[in-house]
């Protein structure tokens, strides 16, 4: 069966600071993933999505930045943080076509810029 | 740009009480998805709709999507604790483009 796995599950860091979150999907092959960010009391705001490996789509203009090494794994990073960028961040897949298969979700990590 | 809205903002209810979501577009929609938040939690998929009027069923949830596949509609029939979380929908524009309904807070009061 198909799991997804991200991590940390929390964060608490410094304004200015770098960024690494990973995840890593194991049960499938050449899936569509995805990095999310949910503010507090919003809904789901899509950053970046990866049909392949080193193929990056980003929706939103921002200090963040994502790559896809490998086909299952797929890390957001930032090089500054911003007191801004505290969220909710949530990684997901789906088979190729998440309107008709749907998304799985990662636990998410919950980052507190201070 | 194209939006999906989603009624109310926020519910509240007494335990045993019915519960009821809606996700509108002004468009039509291909196919609608709904998933659920627990407080602190990641979402989950619960349900996918694709034809016109098609009702779907699980236990005490009950998801239907309109007639002209412009709206859906989650209903949960006597609500309980383990029902409370944001409920909302995901569907896709006519430009292929994913789009997701604002979500429903459900509080359930035992």
């Amino acid at each position: 069966s198909q799991t997804i796995h991200q991590w940390p599950a929390t964060l608490v860091q410094p304004v200015g600071s770098p960024l690494s979150l990973e995840c890593t999907v194991e049960g499938t092959s050449n899936p569509n993933l995805y990095w999310y960010r949910q503010a507090a009391g919003r809904g789901l705001q899509l950053l970046f999505y990866s049909v392949g490996i080193g193929q990056i789509s980003s929706e939103v203009p921002q200090n963040l930045s994502a790559s896809r090494p490998q086909d299952r794994q797929f890390i957001l990073s930032s090089k500054k943080l911003l007191l801004s960028d505290s969220g909710f961040y949530l990684c997901a897949w789906s088979e190729q076509g998440a309107l008709v298969s749907g998304y799985t979700f990662g636990s998410g990590t919950r980052l507190t810029v201070v | 740009g194209q939006q999906v809205m989603q009624i109310p903002q926020y519910q509240h209810v007494q335990e045993g009480e019915d519960f009821t979501t809606y996700c509108n577009s002004s468009t039509t929609l291909s196919n609608i998805q709904w998933y659920k938040q627990r407080p602190g939690g990641h979402p989950v998929f619960l349900i996918q709709l694709v034809k016109s009027g098609e009702v779907k069923k699980q236990k005490r949830l009950t998801f239907q999507f309109g007639e002209a596949k412009k709206n859906s509609s989650l209903h949960i029939t006597a609500t309980q604790t383990t029902d409370v979380g944001t409920y909302f929908c995901i569907t896709k524009t006519s430009y292929d483009k994913v789009i997701f309904g604002p979500g429903t807070s459900l509080s359930v009061i035992p």
